[in-house]
């Protein structure tokens, strides 16, 4: 099967530029998640959908980051007025609710606020 | 929140050494703990993970310990290959499905 497919591959923003980023998750996995990922550090939650309803997005900064999945399949995280501390790779991932339960992940977006 | 943390922070071995690496994690909530590997430029993979009611997990070259007590896990990687070189995270996961990653062991195996 397809693995989850992520784009851009790479951002490079100046502070206050606004950009978003596209997950397409494996087929028929009803779960996605977008992950933040700093240098040198674990994967933090930002937010999870199941289908297309939030479950999670206590971590997502609300005021700049918004993320939406319409039609339960592909998701879009967005950054308004891009943040220099929001340098990080971005990560999603999808797993299927009735197992098995791992994560999958994509290779990820890497951006750069300067 | 679930905070995890995992020891050691790096590693060197030869080829072919054993390594341990170990994790806590502090909320009894958590009842499913996978781990994943990153290799420099790839994306993260799954390698193996245990549920609570479990106390030990192998596949290969790789075993999972598992101490609900104590709230730790370990996990134990065996004649290791240049190719086990990446960076290990360990995770824990609540009822609601909510994954909380620990700080990473970076592992350097040397040919």
């Amino acid at each position: 099967e397809a693995g989850v497919t992520q784009s851009p591959r790479y951002a490079v923003l100046q502070e206050g530029q606004a950009v978003s980023f596209w997950c397409d998750p494996i087929s028929g996995h009803d779960t996605l998640y977008w992950y933040q990922q700093p240098r040198d550090q674990g994967p933090q939650l930002l937010v999870y959908f199941r289908d297309e309803a939030v479950i999670d997005n206590s971590q997502l900064p609300s005021d700049r980051f918004s993320a939406v999945r319409p039609k339960g399949t592909n998701s879009t995280l967005k950054i308004q007025s891009a943040k220099q501390g929001d340098t990080a790779t971005y990560l999603c991932a999808s797993s299927r609710l009735g197992g098995p339960y791992e994560q999958y992940f994509g290779p990820g977006t890497r951006l750069t606020v300067l | 929140g679930e905070q995890v943390e995992q020891l050691p922070s790096s590693l060197i071995v030869q080829e072919g050494a054993s390594v341990l690496i170990n994790c806590s994690y502090t909320d009894s909530a958590s009842v499913y703990f996978p781990w994943y590997k990153q290799e420099p430029g790839k994306r993260l993979q799954f390698i193996i993970d245990i549920r609570s009611n479990m106390e030990r997990k192998q596949t290969q070259r790789l075993t999972l310990l598992f101490d609900k007590k104590t709230k730790h896990l370990s996990l134990h990687i065996t004649a290791t290959q240049p190719g086990d070189s990446a960076i290990y995270f360990c995770s824990a996961r609540d009822m609601g499905y909510k994954l909380t990653f620990g700080t990473g062991t970076s592992l350097l195996v040397d040919p």
